[in-house]
């Protein structure tokens, strides 16, 4: 069965430090995994997209790092902002459909001044 | 200059009645979706449109009908509203495919007393 699975649940980090947010997935084969950020009451927003060919993107303070190998990848956190403070998804979408995406559950991230 | 605009924003409303949730992106793409996030935080795909064309409908009971007068427009109308129908619901837009970026409206939230 497809799955994505996110580590921790939520996280809660001082303004100004770095963390690293967990994803695992069984989705084989995949195109691409993605990384959003949803805030509260707001619609996810993308922050990056990776083909399974690509080990790293960045996009400002935000790098992702996918290992296809061991079917891991990570979202990393640069000197925290308070708005920082949101959910983080890990999205995968199966090589075999093009519409359809596996959504994990996120990573709720508090960043306290 | 929104890109993907949901109405209302929060709809409130007794068991067993019929609602409807409109959806309009202005960013040109061809595909359209909808998801429904419940407490739990997952979002889940019920319907997702190319080209005013059904390509995903995943399993979600037929009090559930997707209208997509437009390749503009995904319009959601809900029937005999239950009280487990309570969730935030999103409208995404792509251009064709899983592998581009989905952009997300700012979510209905409909709560079914």
């Amino acid at each position: 069965k497809n799955q994505v699975e996110q580590s921790p649940q939520s996280l809660i980090i001082l303004e100004g430090k770095n963390c690293t947010l967990q994803c695992n997935y069984t989705v084989s084969p995949f195109s691409n995994l993605r990384w959003y950020k949803q805030d509260t009451g707001r619609g996810p927003v993308s922050l990056t997209i990776m083909t399974f060919s690509e080990n790293t993107k960045s996009n400002g303070r935000y790098t992702a790092t996918l290992d296809a190998d061991t079917k891991q990848s990570s979202l990393h956190i640069t000197a925290s902002q308070l708005s920082d403070s949101a959910s983080y998804i890990c999205v995968v979408s199966p090589m075999d459909s093009n519409y359809q995406l596996i959504w994990g559950a996120g990573t709720k991230l508090i960043i306290k001044p | 200059d929104t890109a993907v605009s949901q109405t209302p924003k929060y709809l409130v409303t007794q068991m067993g009645n019929d609602k409807s949730i409109k959806c309009e992106q202005n960013l040109g793409h061809d595909t359209m979706y909808w998801y429904k996030q419940d407490s739990k935080k997952f979002l889940k795909i019920m319907f997702s449109y190319n080209n005013k064309e059904l390509i995903i409908n995943e399993t979600v009971p037929n009090r559930f009908s997707p209208k997509s007068p437009d390749k503009a427009h995904l319009n959601l109308h809900i029937n005999s509203l239950e009280l487990g129908d309570s969730a935030v619901y999103f409208c995404a837009s792509s251009q064709r495919g899983g592998v581009n970026e989905q952009f997300f409206g700012p979510g209905t939230r409909l709560t079914v007393l």
